[in-house]
């Protein structure tokens, strides 16, 4: 009954390698996003998708490449991995719920964080 | 989390109250968040508070807001050995999609 599920959940790669990071969830949100945690724990949005469409690009270099087939899933492919690519990954999902006078709830739920180490 | 600031550290004794403490700049701030990470985890969302609103209580947990001050605060009483994680703040700004977090407080719980 996992709601956020990534895959893999570690990932150790030499440099140069293409890696993808697959995620899924099953809450039926309309948006999901990719964020990266650094070893000092700074957490940075990567991307965000509404609906497969991607409405969040932040400056992220052109070998991340997001792609999303279906509303549920949003994976994350990395070309030419770099010692700076090592971090944890991880994917949320948020549904917007709208409360009258008080603007557009967004509560992200997260996965379990992929570890990605470039040797 | 350039925009959002926490204390990096936070050592309690058991039993005694956490008071985790967040700063952020933007005033079109419509809700602020705490989130909860505990070692190898995701995020976990603990509570949420609309900007408009001062405090708001959930069991152990009480959010305070200042808004005029743009200070968020988080207190978890009787603090147990479970609390310890990294509690994360972050703000949503009005008309932005994404939510923007603060650098992370690490509790420690000392027996």
């Amino acid at each position: 009954d996992t709601a956020v599920s990534q895959t893999p959940k570690y990932l150790v790669t030499q440099m140069g390698n293409d890696k993808s990071i697959k995620c899924e969830q099953n809450l039926g949100h309309d948006t999901m996003y990719w964020y990266k945690q650094d070893s000092k724990k700074f957490l940075k949005i990567m991307f965000s998708y509404n609906n497969k469409e991607l409405i969040i690009n932040e400056t992220v270099p052109n070998r991340f490449s997001p792609k999303s087939p279906d509303k549920a899933h949003l994976n994350l492919h990395i070309n030419s991995l770099e010692l700076g690519d090592s971090a944890v990954y991880f994917c949320a999902s948020s549904h917007p719920l709208r409360h009258p006078g008080q603007g557009r709830l967004d509560t992200q739920y997260f996965g379990p964080g992929t570890r990605l180490t470039v040797l | 989390g350039e925009d959002v600031e926490q204390s990096l550290f936070l050592s309690v004794r058991e039993g005694d109250s956490s008071v985790i403490n967040c700063t952020y700049t933007d005033s079109s701030s419509t809700y602020l968040y705490w989130y909860k990470q505990e070692p190898g985890a995701g995020l976990q969302l603990l509570t949420y508070i609309f900007s408009n609103m001062d405090m708001k209580q959930d069991q152990r947990l009480t959010v305070l807001l200042n808004k005029k001050d743009k200070h968020l605060s988080l207190r978890i009483a009787d603090t147990q050995t479970g609390d310890s994680a990294i509690y994360f703040c972050a703000e949503k700004r009005f008309g932005n999609e994404k939510l923007t977090f603060g650098t992370g407080t690490r509790l420690t719980i000392i027996p």
